[in-house]
């Protein structure tokens, strides 16, 4: 069983500090991984999305990845109070006939102190 | 773009009752999902469609759940009956090549 592991927190972070979150995953087979941010009583929203082993950035947001130690980060630059929310990393494996659901984490949630 | 609509937005039952929930997903987009997402947890798929067809039902409790998307565009999930471990806030997500999109969910309370 695929299984996503994150930090529940809360992570606290100055305001316009860098926020480190940090996710390991299980299946080996995993090919996608995605982080979606969740604000209270809100759905999750896409941030950001990776493939390959490295970096990807996107504005403020880098996502990490390293396949050999199935571990997948976001950092966040210049950390604002709107930052502030719960962030899922959800994977998604490879499964027979085309099923593509998502493995989420619990999500870490993430404080950012002004 | 419209984005996913789910309804109702929230909803109240007594255990042992029926519920059922709609969501209409992007235009053109053939894969839709539904996640129970509890308090505190990360969203857990229920169930995939591709077009009308049933890709990965394989975590559906499917003694009391059911989910059909007959014309494959809006869909429906059923709970008959509800427990209430079920409550949760159920989330309808579609898709056009892999990135996913939500909707609003429908928070489910079983009192």
């Amino acid at each position: 069983q695929k299984e996503v592991e994150q930090n529940s927190g809360p992570l606290s972070v100055p305001e316009g500090a860098i926020a480190s979150l940090n996710c390991t995953y299980s299946d080996r087979g995993s090919q996608s991984f995605f982080w979606y941010r969740q604000y209270s009583g809100k759905s999750p929203e896409l941030i950001m999305s990776i493939y390959s082993n490295g970096d990807k950035e996107d504005g403020r947001f880098t996502a990490q990845l390293n396949k050999a130690s199935q571990y997948v980060s976001l950092l966040i630059r210049d950390s604002q109070p709107s930052d502030s929310a719960t962030y899922l990393c959800a994977v998604n494996g490879v499964s027979g006939g085309g099923a593509d659901g998502l493995t989420f984490g619990k999500g870490t949630h993430l404080i950012i102190q002004p | 773009e419209a984005g996913v609509a789910q309804s109702p937005r929230y909803k109240i039952i007594e255990k042992r009752q029926s519920v059922a929930f709609w969501c209409n997903p992007i235009s053109g987009h053939a894969t839709l999902y539904w996640y129970q997402q509890i308090l505190g947890q990360g969203p857990k798929l229920l169930i995939q469609f591709q077009n009308n067809g049933v890709v990965d039902d394989s975590q559906l409790p499917k003694d009391r759940f059911s989910a059909e998307r007959l014309k494959g565009v809006d869909s429906t999930l059923k709970i008959q009956p509800a427990k209430l471990e079920d409550s949760a806030v159920y989330l309808c997500a579609s898709s056009l090549i892999e990135t996913q999109y939500f909707g609003p969910g429908t928070r489910l309370l079983v009192l």
